[in-house]
């Protein structure tokens, strides 16, 4: 079974460019999850999918962050536009139930510079 | 407010030397702890689920319980392999979605041949 994919697996972009995160989940699973860790600090938890619809979104620290999951398949996070303190690893999960099983990607490290 | 906290916040041992590390929490009602272990560059890969008071859990050299308050991970007889950080997280019985965990900072893990 494949496991979760994210990609790229490293980002450095600019301060005010955009920056789009991409993760596939495990086939079947209907629940995921993204999760961000900033240096120094706890991974915490930023929004979670059921299929495509947004399950719970209290976890996104502003509007300059977009998460799709069109088709319920890949999910998108978006950046727009990026400021330094986006800069962290940004992780994906995924579950066949909700909240449990949980199987994370390797994640996406972004550095905004 | 929700907390994990998790110590010691790193912690060097000699092969074959046993210890264990703690995650306290503070949640008002507590649906799951979970135990991850991270490998750099990776993410987090799960390790055991407890649901309640006196549960406990094994997996090779590794053994996790749970009172009201706090989990421990116990290491028995550590290889270099099980270096690692080891991660803690709980997720609530409330609140708009049961798939968020929070996080612990995490113990980082290393044995030494």
């Amino acid at each position: 079974e494949a496991g979760v994919t994210q990609f790229p697996s490293h980002s450095v972009i600019e301060k005010g460019q955009t920056v789009t995160l991409r993760c596939d989940p495990i086939s079947g699973h209907d629940n995921l999850y993204w999760y961000r860790r900033v240096m120094g600090k706890e991974i915490k938890f930023l929004l979670h999918f059921v299929k495509e619809s947004k399950q719970d979104e209290s976890g996104m620290p502003n509007n300059r962050f977009l998460a799709e999951r069109t088709g319920g398949t890949y999910s998108t996070l978006k950046v727009q536009p990026a400021e330094l303190e986006d800069s962290g690893v940004y992780f994906c999960a995924s579950s066949q139930e909700e909240g449990l099983g949980y199987t994370f990607g390797s994640g996406t490290r972004l550095t905004v510079v | 407010e929700d907390q994990v906290t998790q110590s010691p916040e790193a912690l060097r041992l000699q092969e074959g030397e046993s210890s264990s590390l703690n995650c306290s929490y503070t949640v008002s009602g507590l649906r799951g702890l979970f135990w991850y272990r991270q490998d750099p560059g990776k993410g987090p890969e799960f390790l055991f689920t407890l649901y309640s008071a006196g549960e406990e859990k094994e997996k090779e050299r590794l053994k996790a319980t749970l009172t009201k308050k706090e989990s421990f991970l116990h290491i028995t007889a550590p290889k270099p392999e099980d270096s690692a950080t080891y991660l803690c997280a709980v997720q609530m019985n409330y609140g708009g979605s049961q798939g968020n965990l929070i996080f612990g900072k995490g113990t980082k893990l290393s044995v030494k041949p």
